[in-house]
């Protein structure tokens, strides 16, 4: 059962448009959302995060909004650029009984391509 | 500062032969993870280090996947026997407070 899901395997955006990377998640306990972005023989690097007593979270061109009422969110990219295209994945964790953040919970990641 | 190290980049085996991956954390990162990239699918944590002991392994198999981290810094992770099943990118990160998750390159496993 996959907790984050990330239903669109691929987008392709004209560069200079915006690209908007949707997530969604089903456990209601999660209260910690990250973005990752992965190039090709990479690891995933860290792009921007988000607390759920948060629904924006801004840095540049990267904008993270959360609905915790709808269990979604979403990244955007204004105005993407060809450098961008990656694969972006959507990670989320909960804080366990003892109050410490739980380990992240990955979904299975949009691969975006920005056309010149 | 350095990133996450791993070795080997790329390895390809047989089934039912051994393997084994090394990790050396970003310096003073006191928690290290090891995660299983299956192609097409997001990472998934197979085993969870603070310092030298562990965390969470609740998804690592253990009857053949193990590991260790030896004084508190470096880690490996051992596959014996492997399965075709087990083909897969596996990365390590470390972190020092949640949300500065750093991974490493990973190492690409192919078992044929």
């Amino acid at each position: 059962d996959q907790q984050v899901k990330q239903n669109s395997p691929s987008l392709s955006v004209q560069e200079g448009r915006i690209s908007i990377l949707n997530c969604d998640y089903t456990n209601s306990m999660f209260d910690y959302f990250l973005w990752y972005k992965k190039y090709p023989a990479e690891g995933p690097t860290f792009l921007i995060s988000i607390s759920s007593i948060k629904d924006k979270n801004e840095d540049g061109r990267f904008t993270v909004f959360l609905n915790k009422s709808a269990k979604h969110l979403s990244l955007h990219i204004v105005p993407s650029q060809p450098g961008d295209s990656a694969v972006y994945f959507c990670a989320a964790s909960a804080r366990d009984y003892g109050g410490s953040q739980g380990n992240l919970i990955f979904g299975k990641g949009t691969k975006l391509s920005v056309k010149p | 500062e350095a990133g996450v190290a791993q070795s080997p980049r790329y390895k390809i085996i047989e089934k039912r032969q051994s393997v084994a991956f090394w990790c050396n954390p970003i310096s003073g990162h006191a928690t290290l993870y090891w995660y299983q990239q299956i192609l097409g699918q997001g990472p998934k944590l197979l085993i969870q280090f603070q310092n030298n002991g562990v965390v969470d392994d609740s998804q690592l198999p253990k009857d053949r996947f193990s590991a260790e981290r030896l004084k508190g810094v470096d880690s490996t992770l051992k596959i014996q026997p492997a399965k075709l099943e087990d083909s897969a990118v596996y990365l390590c990160a470390s972190s020092y407070e949640m949300g500065g998750y750093t991974f490493g390159s990973g190492t690409r496993l192919t078992v044929v």
